[in-house]
């Protein structure tokens, strides 16, 4: 099965600080990854959409200049979460598509932020 | 109204038990539907994708009306490995993103 590895797996970090959060697609070539928080007891909702070469694609209410996303290469997309405050902690989850046949997500194994 | 819905649960349920899921969507263009199972503090894994034809695989089984707009999640023989959180996922025509529902959590009791 395809594999998504995500990291860090989790970070502390102080109010104010940024932090990145790699996702990489390590046997197969992803064009779309995808970008969830998950908050607790609640679902996954996605932040944005991101392709390789392109700008992501945020959905309604996610800030765009707040979570960076950089899609540089076929296997490797990048979250930056800018200036973090305690109301950003949470687990954020990426997941990955193999080209554009076929619909199945690959998720990485998430990456929890406890922002101080 | 949420785009896709499931009874948060919990279920508890005996070992050896059968046990159901429903999960009901809204938008009648959804095309891909598929069941995940998240464990606690984990990412989500793929159970099964569901087709209109209904699927199987070993002790799961999936079905999806597309007239009611509702999938469903079968377990047989109830495992205790099968407790945690079943995810119904449902995309939308044209694209390729993934509505979640909140999830149904299930225990499997000795």
């Amino acid at each position: 099965g395809a594999v998504v590895s995500q990291h860090p797996s989790w970070v502390i970090c102080k109010s104010g600080t940024s932090v990145k959060i790699e996702c990489r697609s390590l046997d197969f070539q992803a064009t779309t990854m995808f970008w969830y928080r998950q908050f607790p007891k609640q679902s996954l909702m996605l932040m944005a959409t991101s392709n390789e070469g392109s700008k992501a694609t945020y959905e309604q209410g996610v800030e765009k200049d707040k979570f960076l996303i950089n899609h540089a290469s076929l296997t490797l997309s990048t979250l930056t979460v800018t200036s973090a405050h305690p109301e950003d902690s949470s687990f954020y989850i990426c997941s990955a598509k193999r080209g554009p046949v076929g619909e199945t997500q690959y998720f990485g194994p998430g990456t929890r932020l406890l922002v101080l | 109204r949420k785009e896709v819905e499931q009874d948060p649960g919990p279920f508890n349920v005996p070992e050896g038990a059968t046990v159901a899921f429903n999960c009901t969507y809204s938008n009648s263009a959804s095309q891909s539907f598929f069941w995940y199972r998240q464990d606690c503090r984990k990412e989500p894994k793929l159970l099964m994708s569901v087709y209109s034809s209904g699927n199987e695989d070993g002790r799961f089984t999936a079905q999806l009306n597309r007239a009611s707009q509702y999938i469903s999640l079968l377990i047989r023989d109830s495992k205790l490995s099968d407790s945690a959180t079943y995810l119904c996922v449902v995309t939308s025509s044209g694209t390729y993103k993934y509505i979640f529902g909140t999830g149904t959590r299930l225990k499997v009791l000795a």
